[in-house]
């Protein structure tokens, strides 16, 4: 089965609010972790990535929160606009694992309310 | 910087029919990959490449698909012969080699919508 999956299909939020999005993984192996952005009708957008030394890594608007001791990920997005909605998904991975193609969870669906 | 180019958009052909897909990966990205993402789901790896060679084909079906990048930059995508359940996206990436910050990065095509009726 699947090593990442999410806990919630659906989320939907206010416009200007915060965005909490949670994955979860099992495989305690994975030390590299990608958020990605896919919006309807395009392939996955990089949003950003957090290694497994970090349980904290900021960029524009989105923060990722790693928790390696109950193996979850999250990802924040402050100040929510209509441009955000999309399906979000995590991946993970094995830094320099050789293979390096991501494993993806099912994905959490962002929508926006006005 | 071009992103990774694929085509067709989309194709719609019958069970048992043939159908290849194309992706030309970002210029100088030695990895390139290619995933099926089915409706509601998230990508799932099938093949990956590094340069011309395959790394990992692990969740291939080799029975019906194929894949090829023999020049080490465009790579071909084949279902032969094709079944309903083939019916998904085919998302192809591509990478820069590993061992640096942010080279697992992988940047995706638009992909290719398949049907099977």
């Amino acid at each position: 089965g699947e090593s990442v999956g999410l806990h919630l299909p659906t989320l939907s939020v206010q416009e200007g609010d915060n965005s909490i999005i949670n994955c979860a993984y099992s495989n305690s192996a994975s030390d590299y972790f990608i958020w990605y952005k896919q919006e309807s009708g395009k392939g996955p957008q990089f949003i950003i990535d957090i290694r497994s030394n970090m349980d904290k890594r900021q960029g524009q608007r989105v923060t990722v929160l790693l928790n390696k001791t109950v193996k979850h990920l999250s990802l924040q997005i402050a100040a929510t606009q209509p441009g955000d909605s999309a399906v979000y998904f995590c991946a993970e991975n094995i830094w320099g694992g050789g293979a390096d193609g991501l494993t993806f969870g099912k994905g959490t669906h962002l929508i926006i309310q006005p | 910087e071009a992103g990774v180019a694929q085509s067709p958009r989309y194709k719609i052909i019958e069970k048992r029919q043939s159908v290849a897909f194309w992706c030309n990966p970002i210029s100088g990205h030695a990895t390139l990959y290619w995933y099926q993402q089915i409706l509601g789901q998230g990508p799932k790896l099938l093949i990956q490449f590094q340069n011309n060679g395959v790394v990992d084909d692990s969740q291939l079906p080799k029975d019906r698909f194929s894949a090829e990048r023999l020049k080490g930059v465009d790579s071909t995508l084949k279902i032969q012969p094709a079944k309903l359940e083939d019916s998904a996206v085919y998302l192809c990436a591509s990478s820069l080699d590993t061992g640096s910050l942010g080279a697992n990065v992988l940047t995706f095509g638009a992909g290719s919508r398949l049907t099977v009726l």
